[in-house]
């Protein structure tokens, strides 16, 4: 079973540019979480999608936000680049949106390095 | 200029020897909980969890104790190898919550030969 996948792998963006990151769950995998890492804040949720709704937000700006599709697989985009926006962008997915038995491992992929100059 | 970041803490092991990594938890309402290693350049990886029902879930090489007494989760791994060396976050989570994990700052676990 192929794991959560994650595109680009780097990216390098200016300040003020946008991006939109990209990622493919695990096959059969529902929910689709984004986390922003950096050595600062450590490892920090952004948000929860199942069914294409977003279940579940962290505290960033309204400059990220993202969507899932049809087929589970989800895009985070962060508009207006800030210097501090310069982070490893981590996709995770599990089962369904909920901590029951059976649903709640949260698999990573390996994440796209953002650098914003 | 320094710049400043997250001072992990360090555990030094040498190898073949166990370690101990300890993790505190700040939500009582917390009842699921994992851990993960991170190796450098690699998204965390799924190492062994536990619900609050446990106290202690076993899994290969690796024990997770859980003390909800005083909210103290633990992640022992016996024997350990240089393959071990990276950084081990412990998350919580809850259904009142939402299913959100809250992730601790991680510990960096350095084998030594």
């Amino acid at each position: 079973k192929a794991g959560v996948t994650q595109t680009p792998r780097y990216l390098i963006k200016t300040r003020g540019q946008q991006v939109t990151l990209s990622c493919s769950p695990i096959s059969g995998h529902r929910s689709v979480s984004w986390y922003q890492q950096t050595p600062g804040q450590g490892l920090q949720f952004l948000f929860e999608y199942f069914s294409e709704t977003q279940r579940n937000k962290g505290n960033f700006p309204g400059r990220f936000s993202g969507r899932q599709f049809s087929n589970s697989r989800s895009e985070m985009n962060v508009s207006t680049l800030e210097l501090g926006d310069s982070a490893l962008y981590l996709c995770a997915s599990r089962v369904r949106a909920n901590l029951k038995e059976g649903n709640e491992k949260l698999f990573f992929g390996s994440g796209t390095q953002l650098s914003v100059l | 200029g320094e710049s400043v970041g997250l001072h992990l803490p360090t555990l030094s092991v040498q190898e073949g020897d166990n370690s101990i990594i300890n993790c505190a938890y700040s939500n009582s309402a917390s009842d699921y909980f994992i851990w993960y290693k991170q190796e450098s350049g690699k998204g965390p990886q799924f190492i062994i969890d536990i619900r609050s029902n446990m106290d202690k879930r076993q899994g290969q090489r690796v024990t997770v104790l859980l003390n909800k007494t005083v909210k103290h989760l633990s992640l022992q791994i016996a024997a350990t190898q240089p393959g071990d060396s990276a950084v081990y976050f412990c998350a919580e989570g809850g259904d009142r919550s939402g299913g959100k994990l809250q992730f601790g700052a991680g510990t960096q676990v350095v084998v030594t030969p």
